[in-house]
Parts: structure tokens; C-alpha cells; sequence
């Protein structure tokens, strides 16, 4: 069964860095483009940044551009959020999430996901930022 | 950026009514719409993709349906495990990717 489970949150103080880890496990993990969501406390959902399959492009919100870095290791089963100057708005719930099949394809005998939607969470890590 | 505004934001109904929660998109999404429950303390689950089709061990009392910019989410009878937050999500200026504020669904 799939499973994603982050770690590495905490409270860190305003300008510091954290970095989050999601292990992946149950699926081909290196088929899938891999996303982080956020959830400040009592409040809505929102996307941060998603890594493609193979790792060659990544994308961010606005909120975070320039100070976080998405990245994955496929050889570990490991995705990554490393958030550089986090500021006390960064204090939230952060998920991993895995990225629907949607329009996969196949190319070379592997096959790759391509979907807009988020089919499977893992339990999220808190990051608190506070002096 | 298209944005996603979903209502009611609280809707109070009793176990065994039927639940319309709607999600309307600033332009057209085509039927690139997913839906997800979110109860307290856990992780959001999908619910619905592509506007109408359910995800894999979703109940047949959960259903979605609309394009372009009007969407519904209705559930046809309430259990009381169902009494949550739902959220819609799209994806916006691709490949970023926008939610809905949420509809909580409170027993009545």
C-alpha cells in the first residue's frame, strides 16, 4: 500500500532554514511527480511546490519562491523541502503529496504520471516559526 | 490566476439528508476538478477527479459533476462520518495549482 511519511519539522526561529523529509514507499516512486501542500493552523489548503518525476523540473508558489528548494532522491524513495529564511507565515501543517496518474504516459518502457490532482498524503509535519 | 470560491462555507445538515456543495472557478477549468475530504487532524483524501470521477475506495454516495466553471459535490445520504471539510483544487496557470477556502459540513 502507498505510504508517505514526513519528518524534520520543529520550531525554528524567523531566518533560519529546516529541511523536510517524505519517505515513499508501496509504489514506483521514481514514475510519479511529487508535490508539498501546506496548512497554516485553521486554515486552508495551499499548494507550495512540485518536483517532476525524474527530478528535471520544479515548480513554486509564489509565497515560497526563491527561498525553498524541492528535490527527491529516487534511489532513496525520498522527496525534500529544504526552507531557507522562513518567515513566522510559513508556520504550518506541510504534506507530501503524491501526484494522480492523470495522463500518464509511457515512453522507453517506464512509464510516468501526469496528473493535476494529489491521490495520496502522507500525515504532514508541523513547522513552527517563532522567535 | 484562476481562483476557486466554494459555498456555503458551513453547511448544517442531519445524517441521511443530501449534501450540495458547489465550487465555482474564476474561467473555464474544463473538467480539470478534484475534490477532497479533510477531517480534523488528518490528511486531506481524494474524493473526485476530472470533475466526476471517483477515487478508488470512495463510496458511491459521494459524487461529482460540472465543467467549465460551475462544479458540484453532492453526497447522497449523510453518514456521520462524513461531517468534514471539503475542499475543491485545480490546477492553475500549470503547473501551479490552486484550492478552494473549503466548506465545512457541520451535523445539524
Amino acid at each position: 500500500q502507498v505510504q508517505l511519511v514526513e519528518s524534520g519539522g520543529g520550531v525554528v526561529q524567523p531566518g533560519r532554514s529546516l529541511r523536510l523529509s517524505c519517505a515513499a514507499s508501496g509504489f514506483t516512486f521514481s514514475s510519479y511527480g511529487m508535490h508539498w501542500v501546506r496548512q497554516a493552523p485553521g486554515k486552508g489548503l495551499e499548494w507550495v511546490a512540485v518536483i517532476w518525476y525524474d527530478g528535471s523540473n520544479k515548480y513554486y508558489a509564489d509565497s515560497v519562491k526563491g527561498r525553498f528548494t524541492i528535490s527527491r532522491d529516487n534511489s532513496k524513495n525520498t522527496l525534500y523541502l529544504q526552507m531557507n529564511s522562513l518567515r513566522a507565515e510559513d508556520t504550518a501543517v506541510y504534506y507530501c503529496a503524491r501526484e494522480g496518474w492523470g495522463t500518464g504516459y509511457c515512453s522507453g518502457g517506464s512509464c510516468y504520471s501526469k496528473g493535476y490532482y494529489f491521490d495520496y498524503w502522507g500525515q504532514g509535519t508541523l513547522v513552527t516559526v517563532s522567535s | 490566476e484562476i481562483v476557486l470560491t466554494q459555498s456555503p462555507a458551513t453547511l448544517s445538515l442531519s445524517p441521511g439528508e443530501r449534501a450540495t456543495l458547489s465550487c465555482r472557478a474564476s474561467q473555464s477549468v474544463s473538467s480539470y476538478l478534484a475534490w477532497y475530504q479533510q477531517k480534523p487532524g488528518q490528511a486531506p483524501r481524494l474524493l473526485i477527479y476530472d470533475a466526476s470521477n471517483r477515487a478508488t475506495g470512495i463510496p458511491a454516495r459521494f459524487s461529482g459533476s460540472g465543467s467549465g466553471t460551475d462544479f458540484t459535490l453532492t453526497i447522497s445520504s449523510l453518514e456521520p462520518e462524513d461531517f468534514a471539510v471539503y475542499y475543491c483544487q485545480q490546477r492553475s496557470n500549470w503547473p501551479r495549482y490552486t484550492f478552494g477556502q473549503g466548506t465545512k459540513l457541520e451535523i445539524k
